[in-house]
């Protein structure tokens, strides 16, 4: 297996535009997290889902922000109207059950501007 | 609110030099998680503790879980520049909650060796 795969790797827009990331987690995993990453906050965990189903939305920060995960390959977190304080990196992370004390495998990130 | 708090937040060591990092919890800790994040890349998992007292090596990076003090260390031995990063802590919310397969981080700490 390849991974956690995101896309884009980097991403620049401009205020006020629409973003979506994207996430193919590993192949057999059930739960899926989507993770903010700056300077100030750290690892912020926005939402996961287990089987495809959101558990947890806690952690989005505002209803600019939502997650879908369409099918157990791919999820999207999606920006609408994206502000520059949105920048930061987004993780999208893949495990098997948690409380199975399995780790978390992680993509590489988008590294989101918003100029 | 943070549950898990990183000391130091920084941390420049001469290489050669042994260092430790420590993680403390505001709950009680199920299973402890350690991973490194090399700059401008996703999280790599080193190793995943359980049990109070539980100690594991991964090649010169060892870490323990006191469990009574909700805290964990990772220590470095003879430190090397491949070892400079961003070290995470990351904790299973266990039986804390009803929603208990969140995984959720510290803020991380940034360790920078000098030659």
């Amino acid at each position: 297996d390849a991974g956690v795969i995101q896309s884009p790797r980097h991403e620049v827009t401009e205020m006020g535009q629409e973003v979506t990331l994207r996430c193919k987690p590993i192949s057999g995993h059930d739960y899926l997290f989507w993770y903010r990453q700056t300077m100030m906050r750290g690892l912020e965990l926005l939402i996961y889902f287990n089987n495809n189903v959101p558990i947890d939305d806690s952690g989005m920060p505002e209803d600019r922000f939502s997650a879908k995960m369409p099918n157990a390959s791919f999820s999207t977190l999606k920006i609408q109207p994206s502000e520059p304080r949105d920048s930061a990196v987004y993780f999208c992370a893949s495990s098997f059950d948690p409380k199975m004390n399995t780790e978390a495998f992680f993509g590489q990130g988008t590294r989101l501007t918003v100029v | 609110s943070q549950e898990l708090e990183q000391s130091p937040q920084s941390l420049i060591v001469q290489e050669g030099k042994n260092l430790t990092i420590n993680c403390t919890s505001s709950k009680t800790l199920y299973g402890l998680y350690w991973y490194k994040q090399k700059y401008g890349e996703g999280l790599i998992f080193l190793m995943m503790l359980q049990k109070g007292g539980e100690e594991k090596s991964h090649e010169k990076i060892t870490a323990k879980l006191d469990e009574k003090k909700q805290q964990s260390s990772l220590h470095i031995t003879a430190s090397q520049p491949s070892h400079a990063g961003i070290y995470l802590c990351g904790a299973d919310r266990g039986r804390n909650s009803n929603r208990d397969d969140k995984i959720i981080f510290g803020k991380g700490t940034r360790l920078h060796i000098l030659p």
